[in-house]
């Protein structure tokens, strides 16, 4: 069974230092793992996918994480936070092995950045 | 620029009602979903569809039933609403079953 794990509720960071939000997982087979955003009242945004290559991934709004496949993580990062960074951010995780389509969710981290 | 639309975005539903959510989307894609999220609980996969005429269940199917006669439409019906189906539900789709999902903008209902 396919599994995510984002082990901090909220993260407080201030404007203009580096913030990080923690994902782990855990799959049978290889892992396509997916970092989203949510803003109040509004849907989940794509904001960057990890499927194979560079263990590092860029993606929307300056945001990076990295695949690291023998701590089982893939760590959400921005170098610099802007109080408009401030949402709801999912991990998902689906096996590529296990033959389902469902796409596993965490239960959300909630990220302020503080002015 | 629609991607995946949604209606109603609010409803209150009263217990043993029923109603359908609608969803559309106008990217082509083959793959649909209805997740539901519950606060502090992420989003529970409900039902989805790999392409017109095929559905199946996912984590949380009880309370719900879906269609798909069209790549475009996947509506979500309830029947018989009951105060555990109080929940934000999101339509999402996308062009192959491993690749990004792209969500509409969900729809509120609260049942009481």
């Amino acid at each position: 069974a396919q599994s995510v794990a984002q082990p901090e509720d909220q993260v407080n960071v201030a404007e203009g230092n580096p913030l990080t939000v923690k994902c782990t997982y855990s799959v049978s087979g290889n892992p396509y793992l997916f970092w989203y955003v949510q803003y109040p009242n509004r849907g989940l945004q794509f904001l960057l996918k990890y499927i194979t290559g560079d263990n590092l991934v860029k993606g929307s709004y300056g945001f990076e994480a990295e695949f690291n496949k023998s701590q089982t993580s893939f760590h959400l990062k921005k170098p610099s936070a802007l109080v408009s960074d401030s949402a709801l951010y999912f991990c998902a995780v689906r096996d590529e092995g296990a033959g389902s389509y469902q796409l596993t969710f965490g239960k959300g981290t909630k990220l302020s950045v503080i002015p | 620029n629609a991607g995946v639309t949604q209606t109603p975005k609010f409803r209150i539903l009263k217990i043993g009602q029923s109603m359908t959510l609608q969803c559309a989307q106008d990217m082509n894609h083959n793959y649909m979903y209805w997740y539901r999220q519950d606060p502090g609980m992420g989003l529970k996969l409900i039902y989805y569809s790999v392409g017109a005429g095929i559905t199946d269940k996912g984590e949380v199917p009880n309370g719900y039933n879906v269609s798909r006669s069209t790549t475009e439409d996947f509506p979500l019906r309830l029947e018989l609403a009951a105060p555990s189906q109080t929940s934000v539900y999101f339509c999402a789709s996308s062009p192959e079953g491993w690749n990004t999902i792209y969500f509409g903008e969900g729809s509120w209902l609260t049942v009481v």
